[in-house]
């Protein structure tokens, strides 16, 4: 069975702090990995898609890297908001469905 | 706009009777997914289609069923023999972009069984 293991499990940090979270998997028959972010009583919003190892990705403040040799990818912020605060997964694509972690939840304090 | 509508958001049941959860998407895609989330724990796959009907089963299907008699519609009913319904449960679709699949979600609904 598939695993996907989310580190740390929840982060409270202050506003303008850069923060990352580790998202680790097996690497073997790897396909994808996403990156969402989901706040409360919303759809999870996409983030990246991932597939190439090596693969860097970057949007506004948040950017990601993926190493598929060694199972990890990396989430980072800069100078977090409040408005950052959510729940980020980062499900690993086999064959068709979506395999998640419990996810790291982010809080920004202002 | 195209998306997925789950509905309600809120269900409470008493314990015994099934219980069917909406999902409907106008988004054109052809697989359609139902994850279950409990309290600190990670998403887990109940049931996925691929295509009109046609079903699998995920990690968890025991105490559940679905249909797919239309590509909008994705339905799952909660049966009496699910030991522990009460939990939130997401819908989703997805398309493939080549060998990566691009996936959209609900938002949720959350079972209550009394």
């Amino acid at each position: 069975i598939l695993n996907v293991e989310q580190s740390p499990q929840s982060l409270h940090v202050q506003e303008g702090d850069s923060t990352n979270f580790t998202c680790s998997f097996p690497s073997s028959n790897f396909y994808a990995l996403h990156w969402y972010r989901w706040e409360t009583a919303k759809s999870p919003e996409a983030l990246f898609v991932m597939t190439l190892n090596g693969d860097e990705k970057k949007k506004g403040r948040i950017s990601a890297t993926l190493n598929t040799k060694e199972g990890y990818s990396y989430l980072y912020i800069k100078g977090s908001q409040p408005e950052d605060s959510a729940t980020y997964l980062c499900p690993v694509q086999a064959g068709t469905a979506l395999i998640f972690g419990k996810g790291t939840t982010l809080s920004v304090s202002s | 706009d195209g998306g997925i509508t789950q509905s309600p958001k809120y269900l409470f049941r008493k314990e015994g009777q099934n219980v069917t959860l909406s999902c409907e998407q106008n988004l054109n895609h052809d697989a359609m997914y139902w994850y279950r989330q409990d309290p600190g724990q990670g998403l887990r796959l109940i049931y996925y289609s691929q295509i009109v009907n046609d079903f699998q089963k995920g990690d968890i299907a025991e105490g559940y069923s679905v249909s797919r008699e239309k590509k909008e519609s994705f339905p799952l009913t909660v049966t009496s023999a699910q030991k522990n319904p009460t939990a939130f449960y997401l819908c989703a679709s997805s398309i493939p972009q080549g060998a990566v699949y691009g996936y959209t979600f609900g938002s949720g609904t959350r079972l209550t069984v009394v």
